[in-house]
């Protein structure tokens, strides 16, 4: 059983194409998160939602915009794709806040976004 | 600002022998750390965490030391094997912290 999936594993876009990128877990965990490694290979946070609502937004452009039409999901979806956009981005969940180990997050298997 | 740093990018080891995997943090406030394994291709998997209140805690061959004053922790792999080969990235979180503080991760290898 898949616990936090991302859809597609790979995508291959032009310059200037809106995109998005799917998370689904099946964990029953109220957060969600969504990471960018760059060529760097730094994991970074771009955004966090806690039962759908959003508790971060790091200084990421607005041309990123999450989504979460349910606690389960917690899409991205990028505006105006940029050639610095091309990175693995990672979706994560972690156990509801007060129910012990909060702080252990499950990724999914990242998908990589490539912007030609 | 790297508040989580893991200098070593790579660390080869034979198989059978122990691997360390360091890491240091600048920031105090932080209380829980993790390791996470990923191999290519895949999300980071979580290994094991520790507690600021604890300086020690293991898990089979897994075994992260932590040194509060040193403001570092260390993860020993005993004995290792090839299937080890992975990434290692380790992270930290504190009271007031919504999500995790990633390290650049160790490449290590583990040769037959």
């Amino acid at each position: 059983d898949t616990a936090v999936s991302q859809t597609p594993k790979y995508l291959v876009t032009q310059m200037g194409n809106d995109k998005s990128i799917k998370c689904e877990q099946n964990l029953g965990h109220d957060t969600m998160y969504w990471y960018k490694q760059d060529s760097k290979k730094f994991l970074k946070i771009m955004f966090s939602y806690n039962n759908k609502e959003l508790i971060i937004n790091e200084t990421v452009p607005n041309r990123f915009s999450p989504k979460s039409p349910d606690k389960a999901h917690l899409n991205l979806h990028i505006n105006s794709l940029e050639l610095g956009d091309s990175a693995v981005y990672f979706c994560a969940s972690s156990q509801p806040i007060g129910t012990g180990d909060t702080d252990t997050q499950y990724f999914g298997p990242g998908t990589r976004l490539t912007v030609l | 600002d790297q508040q989580v740093k893991q200098n070593s990018p790579s660390l080869s080891v034979q198989e059978g022998r122990i691997s360390i995997l360091n890491c240091d943090y600048t920031n105090s406030m932080f209380d829980y750390f993790l390791w996470y394994k990923k191999y290519p291709a895949e999300g980071p998997t979580f290994l094991i965490s520790i507690s600021s209140i604890k300086d020690k805690n293991e898990d089979g061959r897994f075994t992260v030391f932590l040194n509060k004053s040193a403001k570092h922790l260390s993860l020993h792999i005993v004995p290792s094997q090839p299937g080890d080969s992975a990434v290692y990235f380790c992270a930290a979180s504190g009271t007031g912290y919504s999500t995790l503080t990633f390290g650049k991760g160790t490449m290590l290898l583990v040769s037959p």
